[in-house]
């Protein structure tokens, strides 16, 4: 099973900033099996990116997924307010589907 | 849009057989175009994907479950379901239900359920 690992643990950042999410695999695998997924408290995760790079119906363009083989990176340009959350990584290159630790982004 | 919503009890005893139902609104899943899917998260914990289960009943399980679990659908009522037996305290979780692509690319989840807290106590 590929093991995802994501960085920092937390992102202490300020609204307007950038920010930048690492997601690294244990094992080198197609950029176009990865997705990233944002989840606020109570709610369910929410798809932001797949093929690594795609945006989702509906996500605004300050988020961009970059990466190949082992090292994917979400960035998000300039913070809102509503972006402060936790961001999970996934693969579903492999027969079995896994995700990333998730990185936390707060409010600095 | 395509809705999806669980349904089930929130407190399983251990040795029990958890049982969940995910109704999906607004796709039919007799159309043979997306795998419906089961993830977990236990609380502080990175998500688990369970299984998924095609319109034909064809299924795959995680290996780290598949002893316990079975994923079932119910096409004439538009749901599926989760069944995991033997549960102990590590299966307390929120489960998620989840739409999936059929093809490899497009295997991500979209949307997802609002998810369903099961605690497994006595």
């Amino acid at each position: 099973e590929i093991v995802l690992t994501q960085s920092p643990g937390t992102l202490s950042l300020s609204p307007g900033e950038r920010a930048t999410l690492s997601c690294r695999a244990s094992q080198s695998f197609s950029s176009i099996y990865l997705a990233w997924y944002q989840q606020k408290p109570g709610q369910a995760p929410r798809l932001l990116i797949y093929g690594a790079s795609s945006r989702a119906t509906g996500i605004p363009d300050r988020f961009s997924g970059s990466g190949s083989g082992t090292d994917f990176t979400l960035t998000i340009s300039r913070l809102e307010p509503e972006d402060f959350a936790v961001y999970y990584c996934q693969q579903y290159g492999d027969s079995v589907l896994t995700f990333g630790g998730g990185t936390k982004v707060e409010i600095k | 849009q395509v809705q999806l919503q669980e349904s089930g009890p929130g407190l399983v005893k251990p040795s029990q057989t958890l049982s969940l139902t995910c109704i999906v609104s607004g796709d039919s899943i007799s159309s043979r175009s997306h795998y419906w899917t089961w993830i977990r998260q236990p609380a502080g914990k990175r998500l688990e994907w369970i299984g998924r289960i095609y319109s034909t009943g064809s299924t795959n399980y995680n290996p780290s479950l598949k002893s316990r679990v079975s994923i079932s659908v119910d096409t004439s009522k538009n749901q599926f379901s989760l069944k995991l037996s033997s549960v102990t305290a590590a299966d307390t979780a929120f489960y998620y239900c989840a739409r999936s692509g059929l093809f490899p690319e497009d295997n991500y989840f979209d949307p997802w359920g609002q998810g369903t807290q099961v605690t497994v106590s006595s």
